[in-house]
């Protein structure tokens, strides 16, 4: 069964620096790989997904994400922070079954905290 | 356009009680997805549906949960006899196409479930 695994819980960054979220992903063949965003009393928003081609996608938002299979990641990214970007982010894999890709599997979120 | 839509926001309910959670999608899309979210977890998929055909319900937890769409547009999930294991944040989403997981899912601002 696909899984994905947010190593971080919290991460506290200060604004206009750059920010890394980390996303871990086990499945055997190419997975196809999300990152959304959350924020209070909002649904999920997409941010960019992965399926094939390039792996650096960029998305909205100024977030870029890197695949990278030897790694089994899919790192969110972006270079300079701001205080709206004070969110919970979640990475989701698509799930399988026998009769074809069905909703999304995603892990436990990472919360983002911003520093003035 | 309007969103993904669902009532109601929040819903207090005693232990034993049925409820009814509704979801209207955005307009136009054909495919619709139940998840639910526990405290300090990601979303948990539940099933889905193209148009009127639920497609997968594996991810419900018992038999105490049931989801339809009749008409292929607004979906409705029920919980019987509800239990306080029951209590989450319950969230639609819906997608444009037949691609399951593989076609970007819009979210709605989730129904919070409380159980006395």
């Amino acid at each position: 069964a696909q899984s994905v695994t947010q190593p971080d819980i919290h991460i506290t960054v200060s604004e206009g620096a750059s920010l890394e979220l980390r996303c871990n992903y086990s499945y055997g063949a190419t997975p196809y790989l999300f990152w959304y965003v959350q924020s209070p009393g909002q649904g999920l928003q997409l941010l960019l997904k992965y399926f094939s081609g390039d792996t650096l996608v960029q998305g909205i938002k100024g977030f870029e994400a890197e695949f990278k299979r030897s790694q089994s990641s899919f790192n969110l990214r972006k270079p300079s922070v701001h205080w709206s970007d004070a969110a919970e982010y979640f990475c989701a894999v698509v799930m399988y079954s026998g009769g074809g890709a069905d909703g999304l599997t995603f892990g436990k979120g990472t919360h983002l905290i911003i520093q003035p | 356009g309007a969103g993904v839509s669902q009532s109601p926001r929040y819903k207090v309910t005693k232990r034993g009680q049925d409820v009814a959670l509704r979801c209207d999608p955005i307009s136009g899309h054909v495919s619709l997805y139940w998840y639910r979210q526990a405290l300090g977890q990601g979303p948990e998929f539940l099933t889905y549906f193209n148009y009127e055909a639920q497609q997968d319900k594996s991810g419900l937890p018992n038999d105490r949960f049931s989801a339809e769409r009749p008409e292929g547009s607004i979906s409705t999930l029920t919980i019987q006899r509800t239990e306080q294991r029951d209590s989450a944040m319950y969230r639609c989403a819906s997608s444009p196409g037949l691609a399951g997981g593989l076609d970007t899912q819009y979210f709605g601002p989730g129904t919070r479930l409380t159980v006395l």
